[in-house]
This record gives C-alpha cells, structure tokens and sequence, in this order.
C-alpha cells in the first residue's frame, strides 16, 4: 500500500527551513527517503528503522515515530541544490518498499 | 563504471513493436529492481532479483512484460507489443542486500525514457 506523502508541493527562499511528512497505515519496518531531480535518479538520503530513531546530515534529518507510522524529513537553511522530487519508501520487514507519490520542493533564490 | 548504467536511455517505439531496456547494476549487488516511473509520479514496483532468481514479479503490468537476469549481473527488461500506456521511463536500481533488512539502500540507473507512438 503506497504511503501518503504531505504536501504536495512546497516552495521556498533559500535559507528558510520545510518538513516533509510521509504516513502509513500499516506497521512499519523501515522507511527510505530519496531525493529525485528532474530528469534524473532517484538519489539516496537515509534510511531510518522502526524504533523511533532520527537520522541526519548536514542541515537534513528525519526522524520516524513508529507509533504514529509516520516519518519526517527535515530541511533546515534550504540551499538551492535540495530543490527536487522527495520520495519517501515505507517498507514491512522482509520486503521491498513502495514509494509515495513525491513531495516537489523548490528553492527560490 | 561506479553506478548503475541503462542503455538505451531514450527509446521511442512504434504501437506495436516489442522493446528491449538493459541495465548494467554495480558489480556484485546481489539485488536488482525494475520500476515504472509515470510523469509526475512516483515510480512503482515492477519486479525483483536476488541473483539471477526473479523472486518477485507481481508489479509486473501484464504478461507482455518479461525480465530476466541470466547470469545474476546484467538485466533485461522486455516489453512486447508496446502500447501508448508503457510510455513511461524505466528505472533500473541495485543494492548489495536483500531487501527488507533495513539497510537496503538501493542506487538507481539514470533510467530509460520510452515513448510509445
């Protein structure tokens, strides 16, 4: 079952700071965050555990609340590059993930 | 090469023809994916190998479409009798486990853009 990714769309300055949400309704193994830019591959960011952990580097996090099977990425002084397609992954243990629809992130000088 | 390569990179077919997408994953990953990228969208699950076993084909749209990987390195992804709704571009991605074990971490070809007239 694909996660529900929030929002949709979201436009910023350089320097400001966004959250990305990723929720599922089912118990969640692991989630995997990707950024994608256009007309090009997915690329990897983290991969976070159930267990309540929080990733990050540089000035981008997530953490993931096995409660709430919910996961947010944390974007903190948006820089130009991190304009893109996020892709969150949500995966059951033993099984591959299945990507959310995409939250597209611009960056505006 | 360091990353994972898929040939051809755009492919334009007419209604009809049978198409043929390689991936070249990074050598000795033991898992390869194949997924379907609509525009817009996210991309979705087709199949999976571990080696040269397909050990998950149910993302698989309809049995036009076939993948194999003979030898547990190179990949295939065959669509025969395309039509208009294949267009789409096909992501190929490797990883050095299984997936599921949570540190599955897959690294994605650069994909092939096929367009079906």
């Amino acid at each position: 079952q694909q996660p529900v990714q929030s929002p949709q769309a979201v436009i910023l300055r350089e320097g400001e700071d966004a959250v990305i949400n990723c929720s599922s309704s089912k118990a969640l193994y692991s989630v995997h965050w990707y950024r994608q830019k256009h007309g090009e591959a997915p690329v990897f960011l983290m991969i976070l555990l159930k267990g309540g952990e929080q990733k990050g580097h540089d000035k981008i996090s997530a953490s993931f609340n096995e409660k709430k099977q919910q996961s947010s990425l944390y974007l903190t002084a948006s820089q130009l590059s991190y304009s893109g397609t996020y892709f969150c992954g949500t995966a059951l243990y033993g099984q591959n993930f299945v990507f959310g629809p995409g939250t597209r992130l611009s960056v505006l000088p | 090469g360091a990353g994972v390569s898929q040939s051809p990179r755009y492919k334009v077919a007419k209604r009809g023809q049978d198409v043929a997408l390689r991936c070249d994953p990074i050598s000795g990953h033991v898992s390869l994916f194949w997924y379907q990228q609509a525009l817009g969208q996210g991309p979705e699950f087709l199949t999976y190998f571990q080696n040269e076993a397909q050990l998950d084909k149910s993302g698989l749209p309809s049995d036009r479409f076939f993948a194999e990987r003979p030898e547990g390195s190179v990949s295939t992804l065959k669509i025969q009798r395309t039509q208009q709704e294949d267009s789409a571009v096909y992501l190929c991605a490797s990883s050095p486990t299984r997936p599921g074990q949570g540190t599955d971490t897959q690294y994605f070809g650069p994909g092939t853009r096929l367009t079906v007239l």
